[in-house]
């Protein structure tokens, strides 16, 4: 596609739930980014995808998040038994080194737990 | 620590007038810094990107400068536009082995007025 997209664009459940987001990057990137981002504050790095490995999984911020990527395209972050803090606008990127590592960034989804 | 501090929080403007957004960093070792542009709902989109050896750098009415002595770097809105109302994201890149982390900072919010 064009650009990257994620689904839902909005997600509300409630606390205790496990939810799925997904992404798809911009097809031939190789690098794909999640990003969690709470209102008002910056963007938190979670994980960091080459090809379907993640080498860099440190931002995750607990054993209930996870994500897999397939492909070497789509890539899901699934959050397990929800909490309310887990409620923000989770941003997916990719990039590609032929474009300068630059990360175009979708649209995000935005998580609410009630 | 690595960190990205972004100043003002918040700006407001009138409609034609310039700003100045600031941005130090205490990121090592550096490997570039980018400007962001992040619509409400939207990911955020890239301005500018900057490497060590670069001081300044445009694109359209954005101007971003960089002085990787004192670490600190600006991007300067000439004539502003309703449009250009949106947050702004310092962000940058240090070297981790396989990966470049990025550090984001907390974006200044700029409101343009008419």
């Amino acid at each position: 596609g064009a650009g990257v997209s994620q689904s839902p664009s909005n997600k509300v459940t409630e606390k205790g739930k496990d939810v799925e987001l997904r992404c798809d990057p911009i097809s031939g990137h190789t690098a794909l980014y999640w990003y969690r981002q709470r209102l008002g504050q910056g963007l938190e790095f979670l994980i960091y995808f080459q090809g379907n490995s993640a080498p860099d999984k440190s931002g995750l911020p607990s054993d209930r998040f996870s994500a897999e990527r397939t492909g070497e395209s789509v890539s899901t972050l699934t959050i397990q038994r929800t909490q309310q803090e887990d409620s923000a606008v989770y941003l997916c990127a990719s990039s590609s080194y032929l474009q300068d590592n630059e990360q175009f960034f979708g649209p995000g989804t935005r998580l609410t737990v009630l | 620590k690595n960190q990205v501090e972004q100043s003002p929080q918040s700006l407001i403007i009138l409609e034609g007038k310039n700003c100045t957004l600031q941005c130090n960093y205490t990121v090592s070792p550096f490997s570039n810094l980018r400007w962001y542009k992040q619509d409400t709902g939207r990911g955020p989109v890239s301005l500018t990107i900057m490497t060590f050896s670069e001081n300044t750098k445009s694109n359209g009415r954005y101007t971003a400068t960089l002085d990787a002595d004192t670490k600190q770097s600006s991007l300067h809105i000439t004539a502003s536009q309703l449009s250009d109302s949106a947050s702004y994201i310092c962000v940058v890149s240090a070297y981790g082995g396989a990966t470049n982390k990025l550090i984001f900072g907390t974006g200044t919010l700029l409101a343009v007025q008419p």
